[in-house]
C-alpha cells in the first residue's frame, strides 16, 4: 500500500510555464483534495473532489486547474506559474476522517 | 466562519518533560477534531481523531482531549522523546457535498533536547 503519491516532488519553473502536479492514492477513497502550505500561512485548500466526476473551489482557487482523471487520481495544474504561486503542495485523501496526506511537491517558480 | 489557532507557535522542552500542546477553534459545532504530525519536508501523518461524542483519546504516550462547549482541545505529551520533534498541527471538519473540507491551524513546533 503507497497511501497517497506526489509526483514531482520538486519543482522550478519560470513566470508564464505551466505545469501539472500528479496525486494518485491507492486506498479506494472517494473525496480528494489539494492543500499548499506557506510560511506563516498555514494549510489552505485549493480544490477537492467529493468523488470521481466532481471537483469543487476551496479557500484559494485562482491561478488553478483540478482534474479528477478517475477515483485514484486528481491532479492540479498551473496554467501560468507565477511567483505567488511558490509554495509546498499536498494531495490527500479519505473516506471521511482522517485524511492520509502524501509528501508533498515543493514548487518554486522564479 | 471556522477558524482555529495554536499556541504556542514553538515549543522547546528537555527530554522526559510532558507537555501540553494546545488548541482552540471559534465555531463549536464540531463533529470531530483530528491532530496531525508533520516532520520537516513530508506530508502529515494523523495522530489522534477525536469524536465529537468522545471526551479523549489515547495512542501510546499521546492523548488528546476535546472540550467542544469552551472550543478548545490539548495535545498531551509524556515522557517526550528528541523523536517527537516535529510540527504538530489540529483541524476540523467543515463538511460540505459529501465530503470535508479541514480547516487547520498553523500548528506547534515542538523541538525536544537530549
Amino acid at each position: 500500500n503507497a497511501g497517497v503519491t506526489q509526483t514531482p516532488k520538486f519543482q522550478v519553473l519560470k513566470t508564464g510555464q505551466s505545469m501539472t502536479l500528479q496525486c494518485a492514492q491507492d486506498m479506494n477513497h472517494n473525496s480528494m483534495y489539494w492543500y499548499r502550505q506557506d510560511p506563516g500561512m498555514g494549510l489552505r485548500l485549493i480544490y477537492y473532489s467529493a468523488s470521481e466526476g466532481t471537483t469543487d473551489k476551496g479557500e484559494v482557487p485562482n491561478g488553478y486547474n483540478v482534474s479528477r482523471l478517475n477515483k485514484r487520481e486528481f491532479s492540479l495544474r498551473l496554467e501560468s506559474a507565477a511567483p505567488s504561486q511558490t509554495s509546498v503542495y499536498f494531495c490527500a485523501s479519505s473516506d471521511h476522517s482522517p485524511l492520509h496526506f502524501g509528501n508533498g511537491t515543493r514548487l518554486t517558480v522564479t | 466562519k471556522q477558524e482555529v489557532t495554536q499556541i504556542p507557535a514553538a515549543l522547546s522542552v528537555p527530554e522526559g518533560e510532558n507537555l501540553v500542546l494546545n488548541c482552540s477553534f471559534t465555531d463549536s459545532a464540531i463533529y470531530n477534531l483530528q491532530w496531525f504530525r508533520q516532520d520537516p519536508g513530508k506530508g502529515l501523518t494523523s495522530l489522534l481523531l477525536i469524536q465529537s461524542s468522545q471526551r479523549e483519546q489515547t495512542s501510546g504516550r499521546l492523548n488528546a482531549s476535546l472540550d467542544k462547549s469552551s472550543g478548545r482541545s490539548t495535545l498531551y505529551i509524556a515522557a517526550s522523546q528528541p523523536g517527537d520533534s516535529a510540527t504538530y498541527l489540529c483541524a476540523v471538519p467543515i463538511p460540505q457535498g459529501g465530503s470535508e473540507k479541514l480547516v487547520f491551524g498553523k500548528g506547534t513546533k515542538l523541538t525536544v533536547n537530549p
